[in-house]
């Protein structure tokens, strides 16, 4: 059964700061892996999936990689603004339960101004 | 246009009742879910649906059930409310081909039993 583990899990940083989220998962068998953002009291909005092929994705001040060999992925913000403050959450979907996703328990990070 | 809309966005209701939140994308994806958040955040999968097979979460229990009329919809329908019940329960939907595999989720239905 996939565990997905998510350290920190809360990180409050200056804004302009590079951080870096980390994700680890138990099972490497899996399909992909996703990165999402959660607004307090929102849903998840999508924002990079890395397909179990693929090392890395990028997407604006975001970068995911992925290394299923270690069961890891990483989610890079460079140059943090207020406004990235969130959940950030990962999910990865297994090949044995279709695209179903197991998440992990989320970092909360506060980007102070 | 929302891509996923789930309603209600609340509801509060009493123990024992019968309740649905409905569950409705625009997508043209093939695969709907529902997924639970509890109070601690965490997200946990429900059920998988597309006109193929429902994969269900062996840990739900069985007063829930998914009801799909069609590929565009996926509703909820949960029996006999019980206080651990009370979350948030997102709908989401992903595509079955390449490059629509991401998620698209609704905005939550925040369920409170009393």
């Amino acid at each position: 059964k996939q565990e997905v583990t998510q350290i920190p899990a809360a990180l409050s940083v200056p804004e302009g700061e590079n951080l870096v989220l980390n994700c680890s998962f138990t099972d490497s068998a899996i399909y992909n892996l996703q990165w999402f953002r959660q607004d307090p009291g929102k849903g998840l909005t999508s924002l990079l999936l890395i397909q179990s092929s693929q090392r890395e994705q990028t997407s604006g001040r975001l970068n995911a990689s992925l290394d299923k060999s270690s069961g890891r992925s990483t989610l890079y913000i460079a140059a943090s603004q207020p406004g990235d403050s969130a959940t950030y959450l990962c999910a990865s979907a297994q090949f044995n339960a279709g695209n179903m996703l197991t998440f992990g328990g989320g970092t909360r990070l506060m980007v102070k101004p | 246009d929302t891509a996923v809309s789930q309603t209600p966005k609340y509801l509060v209701t009493q123990m024992g009742n019968d309740k649905s939140i409905k569950c409705e994308q625009n997508l043209g994806h093939d695969t709907m879910y529902w997924y639970k958040q509890d109070s601690k955040k965490f997200l946990k999968i429900m059920f998988s649906y597309n006109n193929k097979e429902l994969i269900i979460n062996e840990t739900v229990p069985n007063r829930f059930s998914p009801k799909s009329p069609d590929k565009a919809h996926l509703n909820l329908h949960i029996n006999s409310l019980e206080l651990g019940d009370s979350a948030v329960y997102f709908c989401a939907s992903s595509g079955d081909s390449a490059p629509n595999y991401g998620y698209t989720f609704g905005s939550g239905t925040r369920l409170t039993v009393v």
